[in-house]
């Protein structure tokens, strides 16, 4: 049973445009929720983190959970050719600070942004 | 401040060599995990440890063998190497007081 879906894509955006990056999970009692940016050819790096129902912004990255949903969605506006990468959910079951080794990673979307 | 590091970057062995993947990290973190990517499967715990002198299974672990040898120190080992664990294995480490993983650059295994 899959536990953290993602659109694999390919998702293609112009330069500038918002791209919006979708994710599902399984698991009602998950509580923490991650973002991970991932080039080809290179591991991935975490660029944000949300815990809490709402938004989270850093920057051009917004993170936006709704837990009642089991859905959560990375937005990056203004989108640049540099972001075109695969981009992986991950769903801890057990919550902040909670049982190591359960973070469960989505198969990932591929973004392109076309200059 | 290195974070991750893991050695060797590329590897090639024939069916049945043993081989072990190193992993270091800086950042005093207690959790260490070791995952596999592979096309389509997406990334794949195949063990972990809490703490020093600590491992658990993931969800893949045949075939492999885990060390904690210090607090920054976790090793994988393939005791007879197979053409299906052929992948790229990444290390990572996260701080018990939040559960963000940071991984290593990664190795990369071809199993002929």
């Amino acid at each position: 049973q899959k536990e953290v879906e993602q659109n694999s894509g390919p998702l293609s955006v112009p330069e500038g445009a918002i791209a919006s990056l979708n994710c599902t999970y399984s698991d009602r009692v998950s509580q923490s929720f991650f973002w991970y940016r991932q080039y080809s050819g290179k591991s991935p790096e975490l660029i944000m983190s949300i815990y809490s129902n709402g938004d989270k912004e850093d920057g051009r990255f917004t993170a936006q959970l709704n837990k009642a949903s089991q859905y959560v969605s990375l937005l990056i506006r203004d989108s640049q050719p540099s972001d075109s990468a695969t981009y992986l959910c991950a769903v801890n079951r057990y919550g902040y600070g909670g049982s190591q080794g359960n973070l469960i990673f989505g198969k990932g979307t591929k973004l392109s942004v076309k200059p | 401040n290195a974070g991750v590091t893991q050695t060797p970057k590329f590897q090639v062995l024939k069916t049945g060599q043993s081989m072990t993947l190193q992993c270091a990290q800086d950042m005093n973190h207690n959790s260490m995990y070791w995952y596999r990517q592979d096309p389509g499967m997406g990334l794949r715990l195949i063990y972990y440890s809490a703490s020093e002198g600590t491992t658990d299974k993931g969800e893949v672990p045949n075939g492999y063998n885990v060390s904690r040898l210090n607090k920054r120190e976790f090793s994988l080992r393939l005791e007879s190497a197979a053409p299906s664990q052929t992948s790229v294995y990444f290390c990572a480490s996260s701080d018990d007081r939040a559960d963000e993983q940071f991984f290593g650059p990664g190795t990369r295994l071809t199993v002929l």
